[in-house]
């Protein structure tokens, strides 16, 4: 079946750091793949997105590329804020005709001034 | 802030016993979906509804029903309650089926079951 695996948390860096949080992805046929992000005390917000292979989705200066060869879609930030803490998930949609989203468990990313 | 309400935001309740969840989706969606977040689970998609007709379930128990109305509001219904069944449940909404729109989450109603 599908499935999304996430790299484990928390996550610790330092304000200004590289951040990378990985995901890859068991599906078949075409999936859409997401990040959505979740603030303390807060539900969850798309972060970005990307339909299709190669595609690149960004928002708030977060990256992700649908790597179709590796089945992956790793979060990248080039320099994380403290305001950036929360609970990261990466999700799926896969290309059946339903808005099923299937998420890993989450990454908790911590940022210290 | 999504546009999606859900009520109530906390509840306290016995084993045994029966609560229902409301959601309310974003102006002009059509599709509602619920989901759970518990700690050993994750997030787990639970039912979608699409215009008022259930369009997808996932691992809902038959202890759990929802239902879309002509108003597009949707409840879930949780009944004969367990220890277990403690968790966050989110409901969302989209315009369309879900591939191709942005997908909108409330904030959750906690239930704690005691």
């Amino acid at each position: 079946g599908n499935s999304v695996t996430q790299m484990e948390g928390p996550v610790t860096l330092s304000e200004e750091a590289f951040l990378t949080i990985n995901c890859t992805y068991t599906a078949t046929g075409y999936p859409s793949l997401f990040w959505y992000v979740q603030y303390p005390g807060e539900g969850l917000q798309l972060l970005l997105k990307a339909t299709k292979a190669d595609d690149k989705g960004s928002n708030k200066g977060f990256e992700a590329t649908y790597r179709k060869e590796t089945t992956s879609f790793h979060l990248e930030k080039g320099s994380v804020q403290v305001s950036d803490s929360a609970v990261y998930f990466c999700a799926l949609i896969s290309s059946g005709n339903t808005g099923k989203l299937i998420f890993g468990q989450g990454t908790t990313l911590q940022v210290k001034p | 802030d999504s546009g999606v309400t859900q009520t109530p935001k906390h509840l306290i309740t016995a084993t045994g016993q029966r609560v229902t969840l409301r959601c309310s989706p974003r102006s002009g969606d059509l599709s509602v979906y619920w989901y759970q977040q518990s700690l050993d689970q994750g997030l787990q998609f639970l039912i979608q509804y699409y215009n008022g007709e259930e369009r997808a379930k996932g691992n809902i128990l038959e202890r759990f029903s929802a239902q879309q109305f002509p108003d597009l509001h949707s409840e879930l219904n949780l009944s004969s309650l367990e220890l277990g069944d403690s968790a966050l449940y989110f409901c969302a909404s989209s315009v369309d089926e879900g591939k191709r729109n942005t997908i909108y989450f409330g904030e959750g109603s906690w239930l704690t079951v005691v």
